[in-house]
């Protein structure tokens, strides 16, 4: 069964360190999103990327925020430099075509910044 | 108000039992309503999507009430593995993006 693939599972850096969190989307999908999640806490929106750029994106993806697909199968979402707050567990998330609601998500990134 | 409010439990209930989350939503233009499953440190995941004549699947039923911005999930002969937390989702329209918005979650514990 296709899926969502994320690395790394858990990365641990130390605050002001940029961070790059990587994400393989399911291959024919065409929308694709980053989600995060305090510990203890409602999941998140980000951002949602289609057709090679953002679509939307919340309040929390401020500058120090941004993504990418580089290559045609990644999808990277890079936190410029860290702070306390943003450690969480980063999902990414695609969609194929049509009005379903569906995301498959991938097991997850947890970044803990110390 | 929140996007979408849940109450956040925990609803601890034995095997066999039947147990109702709520849901209420603020954008009446919202689309689309899903409930998602997550379990412990887990990815959430699609358990159904909600439909305005409602919808069952297996012990689940999930209705929407479009008038009164709210959707329910009933869960009936409630299992050990139904423990989760229940995540109602809402889906509006945007440019190209629709995206879902996620309630807190409401948590359940099925006992023996």
């Amino acid at each position: 069964e296709p899926e969502v693939t994320q690395t790394p599972s858990h990365q641990v850096t130390q605050m002001g360190q940029e961070v790059i969190l990587r994400c393989v989307p399911i291959s024919n999908h065409l929308y694709f999103y980053w989600y995060r999640q305090i510990l203890g806490q409602k999941v998140e929106f980000l951002v949602s990327f289609y057709n090679n750029e953002i679509s939307e994106k919340s309040e929390i993806f401020d500058d120090q925020f941004s993504v990418e697909r580089p290559d045609g199968s990644n999808f990277t979402l890079k936190i410029r430099s860290t702070k306390l707050e943003d450690s969480a567990m980063y999902f990414c998330a695609s969609r194929g075509s049509g009005n379903t609601g569906e995301l498959f998500f991938g097991e997850g990134s947890r970044l803990t910044v110390l | 108000r929140k996007e979408v409010e849940q109450d956040p439990g925990p609803f601890n209930v034995p095997e066999g039992a039947t147990v109702a989350f709520n849901c209420t939503y603020s954008n009446s233009a919202s689309q689309s309503f899903f409930w998602y499953r997550q379990d412990c440190r887990k990815e959430p995941k699609l358990l159904m999507s909600v439909y305005s004549s409602g919808n069952e699947d297996g012990r689940f039923t999930a209705q929407l009430n479009r008038a009164s911005q709210y959707i329910s999930l009933l869960i009936r002969d409630s299992k050990l593995s139904d423990s989760a937390t229940y995540l109602c989702v809402v889906m509006g329209v945007t440019g190209g993006g629709n995206k879902l918005t996620f309630g807190t979650g409401t948590q359940l514990k099925v006992e023996l």
